[in-house]
């Protein structure tokens, strides 16, 4: 069973809905993530979150909104998003936040009609 | 230039074979090298770090070489269950956007 986390794992929305992703992590970890894998594209960060504050935003459109409410879990908001949204979002934790060993959850499959 | 590079393969090659795989980085101040493994449909899980003196876990070795910006993976008696898309991951700098993942290479071992 894996340390991190992902409901729902497969989620299928309208254009005009308004869904959250959820993780969760059992780690201990300070540092959590979400990462967007599209077909053939390396993962693409989206947010980084540090003892439950936002550390980085890496250009990400406004209809996906973070929250952090504590160490352990980490939501991704999403409404109004296209059709080109649609990828694995990937949540992943650390022991730190500059690290390169990253514990992933199992993903979250977002299609988006 | 992209700044993890891989050569996407795939590679397919008979089980028991040896098969290297190579990924170079363009950013000469990265500081850390990883090798994530990935399985189909399944999220990336962290196979070795890489260490500048080279490593090996198993049938697994992992070397580096900074002066050409050059790291390396090398399986040993390959196994089916080896089949998976491998991930060269650097950490280029002090923010965790700065942990860039290659595209990653498929392998597929057949019997």
């Amino acid at each position: 069973e894996t340390g991190v986390t992902q409901t729902p794992r497969h989620l299928v929305m309208g254009m005009t809905n308004k869904k959250s992703l959820k993780c969760e992590q059992h780690l201990g970890h300070n540092a959590m993530y979400w990462y967007k894998q599209s077909a053939k594209k390396p993962l693409e960060l989206m947010f980084v979150y540090n003892f439950k504050e936002q550390t980085e935003n890496n250009s990400v459109p406004s209809r996906f909104s973070p929250e952090c409410p504590n160490s352990s879990h980490l939501f991704l908001h999403l409404h109004t998003l296209q059709p080109e949204d649609s990828a694995l979002y990937l949540c992943a934790s650390s022991q730190g936040r500059n690290t390169g060993e990253l514990f992933f959850g199992e993903g979250s499959r977002l299609t988006v009609l | 230039r992209k700044e993890v590079e891989q050569d996407p393969g795939p590679f397919n090659v008979p089980e028991g074979a040896t098969v290297a795989f190579n990924c170079t980085y363009s950013n000469s101040a990265s500081q850390s090298f990883f090798w994530y493994r990935q399985d189909c449909r399944k999220e990336p899980k962290l196979l070795m770090s890489v260490y500048s003196s080279g490593n090996e876990d198993g049938r697994f070795t992992a070397q580096l070489n900074r002066a050409s910006q050059y790291i390396s993976l090398l399986i040993r008696d390959s196994k089916l269950s080896d089949s998976a898309t491998y991930l060269c991951v650097v950490n280029i700098g002090s923010s965790a956007s700065k942990i860039i993942f290659g595209s990653g290479t498929r392998l597929s071992i057949r019997p």
